[in-house]
């Protein structure tokens, strides 16, 4: 089955310092990648996504993560946070196998709280 | 706003008592999922439909648990005899079938707490 890791439960950063979340997943022959941040008591927002190609993938907000596929990791980076990144980000991954081709669901990670300090 | 949709937002019912949600998907989007989210945790698969047929139910979805979609379109979440550990903020998704560009939206979610 799936997993995500996402070791740092909650990360404190200072207003306009670089951030790097970290998500590591569970090997599988074919992986779609994803981080979604969730404010308090709303549903998940896409922050951004890979699929294939490039590595390296840009997001919204000034997010972006890159893909390495040797250590079945993708971290999501900022170069400098704002107040308003205050959330939980999660690491989600579609993966599959031969054997589960087609594979439709998400497997998230535990989250990770982001805490700005002014 | 066309997004999705979740209605009620928020529930409490007493142990023992049934419950149904609803889900109303972006419109043009055929696929529909259900996802439970503890506190502390990652959001967890439920089950998830292709149209009206639904393609997968996880271990989690206990015999308590039926989801339905009768015509493709808006879907319901229904718990019967509800247990404390249902408790949990439950969150539907859509997306479209387009594997070049395959993103689930989620809703806001309703948060059921079981008393």
């Amino acid at each position: 089955a799936q997993s995500v890791t996402q070791l740092d439960s909650q990360v404190p950063v200072f207003e306009e310092a670089p951030v790097e979340l970290r998500c590591n997943y569970s090997s599988s022959v074919s992986v779609y990648l994803f981080w979604y941040v969730q404010y308090p008591n709303q549903g998940l927002q896409l922050l951004l996504k890979y699929l294939s190609g490039s590595t390296l993938v840009k997001g919204i907000n000034g997010f972006e993560a890159e893909f390495n596929k040797s250590q079945t990791s993708f971290h999501l980076r900022k170069p400098s946070v704002h107040i308003s990144d205050t959330a939980e980000y999660f690491c989600a991954v579609r993966g599959w196998e031969i054997s589960n081709f087609g594979n439709e669901k998400l497997t998230f990670g535990t989250g990770t709280r982001l805490t700005i300090i002014p | 706003d066309t997004g999705v949709s979740q209605n009620p937002r928020h529930k409490i019912t007493k142990r023992g008592q049934n419950v149904t949600f609803r889900c109303d998907p972006i419109s043009e989007h055929n696929r529909l999922y259900w996802y439970r989210q503890t506190l502390g945790q990652g959001p967890e698969f439920l089950t998830y439909f292709q149209n009206e047929a639904q393609l997968e139910k996880s271990r989690l979805l206990s015999d308590r648990f039926s989801a339905e979609r009768p015509k493709g379109s808006f879907s319901t979440l229904e718990i019967q005899r509800t247990e404390q550990g249902d408790s949990a903020m439950y969150l539907c998704a859509s997306s479209l079938e387009v594997v070049e560009n395959t993103e689930a939206f989620f809703g806001q979610g309703t948060r059921l707490t079981v008393v």
